[in-house]
C-alpha cells in the first residue's frame, strides 16, 4: 500500500494566518491527491481534488499544489471556521486508496 | 443535491457480522461507484471498498476476505457486511459516492458509530 504521511500533525495558529500542510507519499503518485477538512463529529468535506483542483462551493482561500511525492494544502487567511482536521488522500489504480492520518489546526 | 443517508446495528457482540445500509437521494445512483470508509482513533481513515450499482466491486485487500458489499437500483441503496467482527472493527463507518473523475469521495454519510463488546 502507498503510505500517506502528513505533516505536522498539529498546527496552532491564529486567524488571519497563512498555514501550510504537507503530505508525503511513501511512493511517486499521480495527480490523484486530494484534501478534506473534517469538524468534530462530522464527516469528511472534500475540499481539493487532482492536487490543485478546487471543489465547488469551497473558498478561494484554499489551494493545492504538489507533484511525485509531495503535496501541500495552503490557507491564505485562516477563518474561525478553519479550524479542524485535514485529511490527504490518493488513488492510484489497481492500488488501495489510503488516507493520510490527519492534521489537528487549532487555535493559537 | 446528493445526500446520504445510512443506518445500521451499533452494537455488535465479538464474531457476528456488522450489517449497514446507505440510500441515496437525488443524483444518478446507477452513474457511480458507492463506497464505504472507516475512521478508527487509532488508525484514521481506512478505505473499505466500493460498488458498482452494476456489481462490480473493489476491496480493500486487508478486509477483502471478510467483506460484502451490495447494491440495489429500485431503492438507491447499498450496503456493508463485514462478517467475524473483532474490538479491532469497532469504528465510525462512512458511506460516500466514489467520483472516479477526481478520485475522490465527493458526498458523504452521516456516519454510524459501531461497537464490537461482549
Amino acid at each position: 500500500d502507498i503510505q500517506m504521511t502528513q505533516s505536522p500533525s498539529t498546527l496552532s495558529a491564529s486567524v488571519g494566518d497563512r498555514v501550510t500542510i504537507t503530505c508525503r507519499a511513501s511512493q511517486s503518485i499521480s495527480s490523484y491527491l486530494a484534501w478534506y477538512q473534517q469538524q468534530p463529529g462530522k464527516a469528511p468535506k472534500l475540499l481539493i481534488y487532482k492536487t490543485s483542483s478546487l471543489e465547488s462551493g469551497v473558498p478561494s482561500r484554499f489551494s493545492g499544489s504538489g507533484s511525485a511525492t509531495e503535496f501541500t494544502l495552503t490557507i491564505s487567511s485562516l477563518q474561525p471556521e478553519d479550524f479542524a482536521t485535514y485529511y490527504c488522500q490518493q488513488y492510484t489504480p489497481y492500488s488501495p486508496i489510503t488516507f493520510g492520518q490527519g492534521t489537528r489546526l487549532e487555535i493559537k | 443535491q446528493v445526500q446520504l443517508q445510512q443506518w445500521g446495528a451499533g452494537l455488535l457482540r465479538p464474531s457476528e457480522t456488522l450489517s449497514l445500509t446507505c440510500t441515496v437521494f437525488g443524483g444518478s445512483f446507477s452513474s457511480y461507484y458507492w463506497g464505504w470508509i472507516r475512521q478508527t482513533p487509532g488508525k484514521g481513515l481506512e478505505w473499505i471498498g466500493e460498488i458498482h450499482p452494476s456489481g462490480s466491486t473493489n476491496y480493500n485487500p486487508s478486509l477483502k476476505s471478510r467483506v460484502t458489499m451490495s447494491a440495489d437500483t429500485s431503492t438507491n441503496q447499498f450496503s456493508l457486511r463485514l462478517t467475524s467482527v473483532t474490538a479491532a472493527d469497532r469504528a465510525v463507518y462512512y458511506c460516500a459516492r466514489w467520483q472516479h473523475f477526481g478520485g475522490v469521495f465527493d458526498y458523504w454519510g452521516q456516519g454510524a458509530l459501531v461497537t464490537v463488546s461482549s
